[in-house]
């Protein structure tokens, strides 16, 4: 089946403007988290949606980032006012709650430049 | 100090040798124990996933948890040139949170 789906797989921006990436996840999968990718600086968790609970926003650096999830499925990341320091991969991953919540899948991620 | 701590590397073998990958980790609290593998331009998939302490051995991977020194490990055996690539680390507490390592690039030279 189709996994899961970012868009747009590149974005260059200029620093000021805002930016919104979107995420697909796996049909049937509940769970839904956005992490940042950064040279030598690992995979950052950002957020969690797990079904109609309030999501989990303990890891969103400044309050120029949100996230939403519509209708349980598509999500998107916004970015305002965007920064130099924000250039990162952003990736998205959902997880089933038949299965592990751990086994993460992951989409192809969005590579976001503010120039 | 960070919560996962793992080498970035790069690691440079020849086809065939064994690799060894580590993680150390400061949180007492964590369970669950990944290892995600990512190729150039990809997102991570996972590889292994193991409770608690112990081994877990899946074809030519087998991971290591020792939760009293805190210390976990990846060893490919046989390892081929499709093999390369970054090897993360995560674990987890009982939360949906997962932390993970920086990653270890890993090239297998044929």
């Amino acid at each position: 089946g189709a996994g899961v789906s970012q868009s747009p797989s590149n974005k260059v921006t200029e620093k000021g403007k805002d930016v919104e990436l979107r995420c697909d996840p796996i049909s049937g999968h509940t769970a839904l988290y956005w992490y940042r990718q950064s040279l030598g600086q690992g995979l950052e968790f950002l957020i969690y949606f797990q079904g109609n609970s309030a999501p989990d926003k303990s890891g969103l650096p400044s309050d120029r980032f949100s996230a939403e999830r519509t209708g349980g499925s598509v999500s998107t990341l916004t970015i305002q006012r965007t920064q130099q320091e924000d250039s990162a991969v952003y990736l998205c991953a959902s997880s089933s709650p038949r299965r592990d919540p751990y086994e993460q899948y992951f989409g192809p991620g969005t590579r976001l430049t503010v120039t | 100090q960070k919560e996962v701590e793992q080498d970035p590397g790069p690691l440079s073998v020849p086809e065939g040798a064994i690799v060894s990958l580590n993680c150390t980790y400061s949180n007492s609290a964590f369970q669950y124990f990944m290892w995600y593998r990512q190729y150039s331009r990809k997102g991570p998939e996972l590889l292994m996933y193991t409770y608690s302490s112990g081994n877990k051995e899946d074809g030519r991977f087998t991971a290591q948890v020792d939760k009293s020194s805190k210390y976990i490990s990846l060893f490919i055996r046989d390892s081929q040139p499709s093999d390369s690539a970054t090897y993360l680390c995560a674990m987890s507490a009982r939360s949906q949170k997962v932390t993970f390592g920086i990653g270890t690039k890993l090239q297998v030279i044929p």
